[in-house]
């Protein structure tokens, strides 16, 4: 069974700083690997998706890297902003004929200070 | 809005209601998703339907759920006799097609449950 393990579990840090959250995951035999955000109490919103083939992925002040054989992913953030607070999840599906199917993480609840 | 959409977005309910949630997927979108997320926990899988057809479901969907997608449109979910353990958010997902890696799950705002 796959299980997904995000740290921290909380974060908070000062406006302008750069940051990093992991997630690890315990069947390498992926399809792809989501980060997602979600505002309190909402729905959620796909940052960035990264293929089994690829090793990162970038959009904006995000960059998020996949290291399938450790089981390891990263989303980076640059230059952190307030708005950036939220919930960040990271889902992972497995290949093979369930590859719809998403096993979340239980989030990082990151805190940006003005 | 083209998102997806679900309505109620909050429902208050008393232990051993039924009670129905509506999910509006993106449009030509035939693939869809229900997820459960309980508080400070990621979204668990429930079930899945290509077009009309219920392809999978989580065994966390025990017999008093039910969803359906009559026309591959929208989607309906039912929980019968509520429980206090139900108390959720409940989740709705779309994608365009099938086999692409591509595909990412376009998650609606969700309909909150609280079972008193």
């Amino acid at each position: 069974k796959q299980e997904v393990t995000q740290i921290p579990a909380a974060l908070s840090v000062p406006e302008g700083e750069n940051l990093v959250l992991n997630c690890s995951f315990t069947d390498s035999a992926i399809y792809n690997l989501q980060w997602f955000r979600q505002d309190p109490g909402k729905g959620l919103t796909s940052l960035l998706l990264i293929q089994s083939s690829q090793r990162e992925q970038t959009s904006g002040r995000l960059n998020a890297s996949l290291d399938k054989s450790s089981g390891r992913s990263t989303l980076y953030i640059a230059a952190s902003q307030p708005g950036d607070s939220a919930t960040y999840l990271c889902a992972v599906s497995l290949s093979g004929g369930s590859n719809y199917k998403l096993t979340f993480g239980k989030g990082t609840l990151l805190t940006v200070n003005p | 809005d083209t998102g997806v959409s679900q309505d109620p977005r909050h429902k208050i309910t008393k232990r051993g209601q039924n009670v129905t949630f509506r999910c509006d997927p993106i449009s030509e979108h035939n693939r869809l998703y229900w997820y459960r997320q309980t508080l400070g926990q990621g979204p668990e899988f429930l079930t899945y339907f290509q077009n009309e057809a219920q392809l999978e479901k989580s065994r966390l969907l025990s017999d008093r759920f039910s969803a359906e997608r009559p026309k591959g449109s929208f989607s309906t979910l039912e929980i019968q006799r509520t429980e206090q353990g139900d108390s959720a958010m409940y989740l709705c997902a779309s994608t365009p097609r099938a086999g692409s890696e591509l595909e990412t799950q376009y998650f609606g705002p969700g309909t909150r449950l609280l079972v008193l």
